[in-house]
């Protein structure tokens, strides 16, 4: 099977760091990534993990260890703005030799004052 | 900016209907997806286009067919709508099979 588990809600103030945990049950894929999505607004690409290890751009980083299959978002100096659904995906090998994105269901964030 | 747009952000139908939605990117991207959203879902893939007049079944393709005629445009097509595909429809595209996708502004569509 392939699946992918984020939890489904975390909650944070102003200011702070907050992790958002992606663990997953499938094998042979391609690299782990992160999409935003406000309410009401289309998903928007964050980071793309191909590699084990930590991948920083600005204040989110984004981490995967393919041998604890595991990976994880990582969001500092919260803003308000930061208040939105974060999905994990991964790249499979699929049909005919094309590859798709996996899913996760998404976790949602609320940055409070 | 790569643009991906869709003709409608709202539509309602009525069961049995054909549906027509569609999607246009103007960054010549080969990679053409359709998604549907739902809460606690995700999101998952209907069909996708490599190439033009290529297409592949994603993993929810019943009841969906596609179409694309042209590199810049890709159409989900409901045969015959019903309440079940009552979704929020996400049309994306990418330069490469390994790259981040990105999406249109979404379509939410009611069948009644």
């Amino acid at each position: 099977g392939q699946s992918l588990e984020q939890p489904s809600e975390v909650t944070a103030v102003e200011g702070a760091i907050v992790q958002i945990n992606c663990t997953y049950q499938t094998s042979g894929f391609y690299g782990l990534s992160w999409y935003q999505q406000h309410d009401g607004g289309a998903p928007t690409f964050l980071s793309y993990n191909a590699l084990d290890g930590l991948e920083e751009t600005g204040r989110f980083s984004s981490f995967l260890s393919r041998s604890d299959s595991y990976g994880y978002l990582l969001l500092q100096e919260l803003q308000m703005k930061d208040s939105a659904s974060y999905f994990c995906a991964v790249f499979r090998p699929f049909s005919g030799g094309y590859n798709k994105l996996i899913f996760g269901a998404g976790t949602r964030l609320a940055v409070h004052p | 900016d790569v643009k991906v747009t869709q003709s409608s952000r709202y539509l309602v139908k009525r069961t049995g209907e054909k549906v027509f939605l569609e999607c246009v990117q103007d960054m010549d991207h080969e990679n053409m997806f359709w998604y549907r959203q739902d809460p606690g879902l995700g999101l998952r893939l209907i069909y996708f286009s490599y190439d033009v007049k290529m297409k592949e079944k994603g993993d929810i393709p019943e009841g969906y067919s596609v179409s694309r005629e042209k590199k810049e445009r890709f159409s989900l097509i409901l045969e015959s709508a019903s309440t079940n595909q009552t979704s929020m429809y996400l049309c994306a595209s990418s330069i490469d099979r390994l790259v981040g996708q990105f999406f249109g502004p979404g379509t939410r569509l009611t069948v009644l």
